[in-house]
This record gives C-alpha cells, sequence and structure tokens, in this order.
C-alpha cells in the first residue's frame, strides 16, 4: 500500500527566509505533484515530476524528485506572505495525499 | 475556460437521510475523480471514472456511497442513510487523459462541504 509521508507539518517562517518541505513516499511511483491550498478554497496544481532528477520552479517555489530515495522537495527561496497556505505532496494516478504542510509566514 | 464546478457548495442534512453531490468537469476531460477531505483523515480517493465507466472503486467507504456518471460529463456521488461520519468535504477533480498517463494533472474543484446532523 502507498504511503506518503510529509514533513514537517507546520512551518512557521520569518519573511526572507528559506525553507524545504519534505515528501517521502514508500513504494515505487511514475509520478508526484505539489498542490497548494489556501483556507476555505480548493487545491491548485503546482508542479508535476515525472522523472528522476525532475527540477521545476515557479518564482519562489521550486520542486525536485528523487525517485530512488522516493523523495521530492519543495523549497521556497525569500518566503513572503502571500506563501502562507498549506501544501500537499501527492503521488500515483489515483492520488495519494500526504497529511500536508501548513506554512505560515510572519512579517 | 471554466474549470471543474461542484454543487452544492455547502449541505446540511439529518443522520439517514440521502444525499446527491454533483460535479461538472472541466469540458473535454474524460477522466473524473471524487475524493474526500476530512480532519481526522486527510485527503482520500474515492472512485475514478472513465468516460461512463468506474474502473476504480476502491475508496469507497461502503456501500451506502455510489456514484455515476452520465454522457462522459456531469458526475453525481450519492450517500445514502448519511451518518455523522460522513462530515467532510467532498472534492471533484478532471484530468485530460486516463489516470495512465502521468503528465496529465488533476484539476479540483471548490469541494462540498457535507455536514451531517
Amino acid at each position: 500500500e502507498l504511503k506518503v509521508e510529509q514533513n514537517p507539518l507546520f512551518l512557521s517562517m520569518q519573511e526572507g527566509k528559506n525553507y524545504t518541505i519534505y515528501c517521502n513516499y514508500s513504494t515505487t511511483s511514475d509520478r508526484l505533484y505539489w498542490y497548494r491550498q489556501d483556507p476555505g478554497k480548493s487545491l491548485e496544481s503546482l508542479f508535476v515530476l515525472l522523472s528522476n532528477g525532475a527540477v521545476k520552479q515557479e518564482g519562489r517555489l521550486m520542486a525536485s524528485l528523487d525517485t530512488k530515495a522516493r523523495l521530492s522537495t519543495l523549497h521556497i527561496t525569500a518566503a513572503v506572505h502571500d506563501l502562507s497556505a498549506t501544501y500537499f505532496c501527492a503521488v500515483g494516478n489515483k492520488l495519494v495525499f500526504g497529511a500536508g504542510t501548513i506554512l505560515r509566514v510572519k512579517s | 475556460g471554466a474549470g471543474v464546478s461542484q454543487s452544492p457548495s455547502n449541505k446540511v442534512t439529518e443522520k439517514g437521510k440521502d444525499v446527491e453531490l454533483r460535479c461538472d468537469p472541466i469540458s473535454g476531460h474524460t477522466a473524473l475523480y471524487w475524493y474526500r477531505q476530512s480532519l481526522g483523515q486527510g485527503l482520500e480517493f474515492l472512485i475514478y471514472f472513465q468516460g461512463n465507466s468506474a474502473p476504480d472503486k476502491s475508496g469507497l467507504p461502503s456501500d451506502r456511497f455510489s456514484a455515476e456518471r452520465t454522457g462522459g460529463s456531469v458526475s453525481t456521488l450519492t450517500i445514502q442513510r448519511t451518518q455523522q461520519e460522513d462530515s467532510a468535504v467532498y472534492l471533484c477533480a478532471s484530468s485530460l487523459g486516463s489516470y495512465g498517463r502521468a503528465s496529465d494533472t488533476q484539476y479540483f474543484g471548490p469541494g462540498t462541504r457535507l455536514t451531517v446532523l
């Protein structure tokens, strides 16, 4: 059974700082997704990672995938308040989600 | 273009009643998924449709839950004899192709918040 673990589950950051969210999964998969969810809103697709070594960047967010280690990272550079949200990684075709990381960026 | 839409946005019902939740996928998307999001269980897969057929129903939690899709478009999730543990946000997603295609992103609707009293 595929299991997905994220850490940390809660992250409080100062504006301007860098941090990384980790996503580990238990069995081989050919795809990994990152989603963002704002309070009371639905899930917004951020990245699709399909191959070992894949790296994608959008603004202050960069996601990477290591299929051998079954690990994906979401790196936040110079955080700003607008990045405050819950971030989920998800693996597989019928998506198996991690528990989510609640990110709060403080001024 | 229009995204995935769901109705109603909120539904409050009494224990034991039946409810129907509706999902309108993005036009042209052949794959449709239902998920449930609750505080205790996080985000869980319920069912997947390819066209009008449902090749994967493995996430439906009990036989009180059923879903159908007609015309390769709109889908309805029905919960019979609702229980308090059914309270959750029910999310629908659609994607362009089947879930065998890794490159296909699932796009999510706004969800239906179901409260069972």
